[in-house]
């Protein structure tokens, strides 16, 4: 089993509807969760950060289940630069060094 | 400093030269992380520094790989007699130490011939 897990997709959304998906990780000692957002042949990029009480950020809501072990990324009224791939971070424990890990990432596209 | 850069942005090289790229953090940040990522992958740990402190290498990395941070600031990846399936972005990335977000730089394109 993978430590994060995300379903690849594509996520093909029309251009309003709202979308989620989630991350699955496996170890639970994990420290701190993120969403980045990668475009095509760029760079990833923070998103934002998941807190376990959950947060919001214009249109974009992020969740934490530790019991579960999953965080979620809830995105409103979907935009055609929504498009892209997004990628799930967790940050592991001291005996992991702290170290960063990544989903492979679910690719989100928005139609008109 | 605008963010982490990352030198050169594109490399083609034959099978079998060796490539240097270099990834200059953001100034403030001491851990500095190296990453390589295919296409449809997430980014695959290769590395990272705490200073010029080597303290975790992905049990992946072969022995062509190496990187340096000598004087705790910039970083070199060397990849030795390259290999058509080291064809990947390498993306570079910084923290502070106690700070929980990476920053990425634009990444250096790799393919080997």
């Amino acid at each position: 089993r993978k430590e994060v897990e995300q379903d690849p997709g594509p996520f093909n959304v029309p251009e309003g509807a709202t979308v989620a998906f989630n991350c699955t990780y496996s170890n639970s000692a994990s420290q701190s969760f993120f969403w980045y957002r990668q475009d095509c042949r760029k760079e990833p990029k923070l998103l934002m950060s998941v807190y376990s009480s959950g947060n919001e950020d214009g249109r974009f809501t992020a969740q934490l289940n530790r019991a579960s072990q999953y965080i979620s990324l809830l995105i409103r009224d979907s935009k055609l630069s929504d498009s892209a791939t997004y990628l799930c971070v967790v940050r592991g424990a001291m005996d992991s060094n702290y170290q960063l890990i990544w989903g492979a990432g679910t690719k989100l596209i928005i139609k008109p | 400093d605008t963010g982490v850069s990352q030198n050169p942005r594109h490399k083609i090289t034959k099978r079998g030269q060796n490539v240097t790229f270099r990834c200059d953090p953001i100034s403030e940040h001491n851990r500095l992380y190296w990453y390589r990522q295919t296409l449809g992958q997430g980014p695959e740990f290769l590395t990272y520094f705490q200073n010029e402190a080597q303290l975790e290498k992905s049990r992946l990395l072969s022995d062509r790989f190496s990187a340096e941070r000598p004087k705790g600031s910039f970083s070199t990846l060397e990849i030795q007699r390259t290999e058509q399936g080291d064809s990947a972005m390498y993306l570079c990335a910084s923290s502070s130490e106690w700070g929980q977000v990476a920053f990425f730089g634009q990444g250096t394109r790799l393919t080997v011939v």
